[in-house]
C-alpha cells in the first residue's frame, strides 16, 4: 500500500509570488490534514478535512493560504503572496474513519526568499 | 493557544545509554502520542497511549500518560544509532480523530 505523498519535495519562490503544495492521502483514507513546521519549532495544525469538507481549518495563519480537496481525494494547498514567514515544512497526513493514527507524507519544504 | 512544552530540545548520548523526554501542558489531553522523524521523512507514530496512568511498551520504547492528563514521558532503553531522529509528543484534546498538538521535538543523536 502506497503512503502518504507530497509534491514537490521542495520549493524555493520569491516573496510575493503564488506557490501550490499538493498531498496524495492513503487510498481510502477520508481524513487529511495539513501540518506546518517553521525552522525550530513545534509542528502546528493547520486544517483537516473530512473527504471534500473542511472539519476544522482553525490553524489556517490567514487568507493567504487556501485549502482545497476536490472530489475528496488528493488535497492542494495554495499560498497567495508568499511572505517570508512562510517558510518551513508542510507536513500532509490522512487518517481512515474508525481509526485513530494519522499517517505522514514526507513533507514540502518551502523556502521563501 | 495550547501549547506542549517538550524537553530537552536535544540530547547527544553515548550508544547503549537509556534516553528520557518528556512533555507537559497545562492543558488536559485526551490522548498522548510519541512520533519520531528520520531526516527527510514525515514523523511515524511509535507509541499512542489513551488512558490516563496508560503504561505502554513497544520494543526498547516505554511511553506513560500521567495521571493528571497533563504530562507523558518516552523511554528508550539501550540506545543504538539508528534512534537519531527527531522525537516529537503530540496530544488530542476533544477526540482522538481530531487535530494533533505537537511539542517543539528533541532532537536525539547517538555516538557509537
Amino acid at each position: 500500500e502506497a503512503g502518504v505523498t507530497q509534491f514537490p519535495s521542495h520549493s524555493v519562490i520569491e516573496k510575493g509570488q503564488t506557490v501550490t503544495l499538493r498531498c496524495d492521502p492513503i487510498s481510502g483514507h477520508d481524513n487529511l490534514y495539513w501540518y506546518r513546521r517553521v525552522m525550530g519549532k513545534e509542528i502546528k495544525f493547520l486544517l483537516h478535512f473530512v473527504k471534500e469538507s473542511k472539519q476544522d481549518e482553525s490553524g489556517m495563519p490567514n487568507n493567504r493560504f487556501l485549502a482545497e480537496r476536490t472530489g475528496g481525494t488528493y488535497s492542494t494547498l495554495k499560498v497567495q503572496p508568499a511572505e517570508l514567514e512562510d517558510s518551513g515544512v508542510y507536513f500532509c497526513a490522512s487518517r481512515s474513519t474508525g481509526l485513530y493514527e494519522q499517517y505522514f507524507g514526507p513533507g514540502t519544504r518551502l523556502t521563501v526568499t | 493557544g495550547q501549547q506542549l512544552n517538550q524537553s530537552p530540545q536535544s540530547m547527544f548520548i553515548q550508544e547503549g545509554e537509556d534516553v528520557s523526554m518528556n512533555c507537559t501542558s497545562s492543558s488536559i489531553f485526551n490522548t498522548w502520542l510519541w512520533y519520531k522523524q528520520d531526516p527527510g521523512e514525515g514523523p511515524v507514530l511509535l507509541i499512542a497511549l489513551y488512558k490516563a496512568g496508560e503504561l505502554t511498551s513497544n520494543g526498547r520504547l516505554t511511553a506513560q500518560f500521567g495521571i493528571t492528563r497533563k504530562d507523558s514521558f518516552l523511554n528508550i532503553s539501550a540506545s543504538i544509532p539508528s534512534d537519531v531522529g527527531i522525537y516529537f509528543c503530540a496530544g488530542q484534546r476533544t477526540s482522538n480523530t481530531g487535530k494533533l498538538i505537537f511539542g517543539q521535538g528533541t532532537t536525539l543523536q547517538v555516538k557509537p
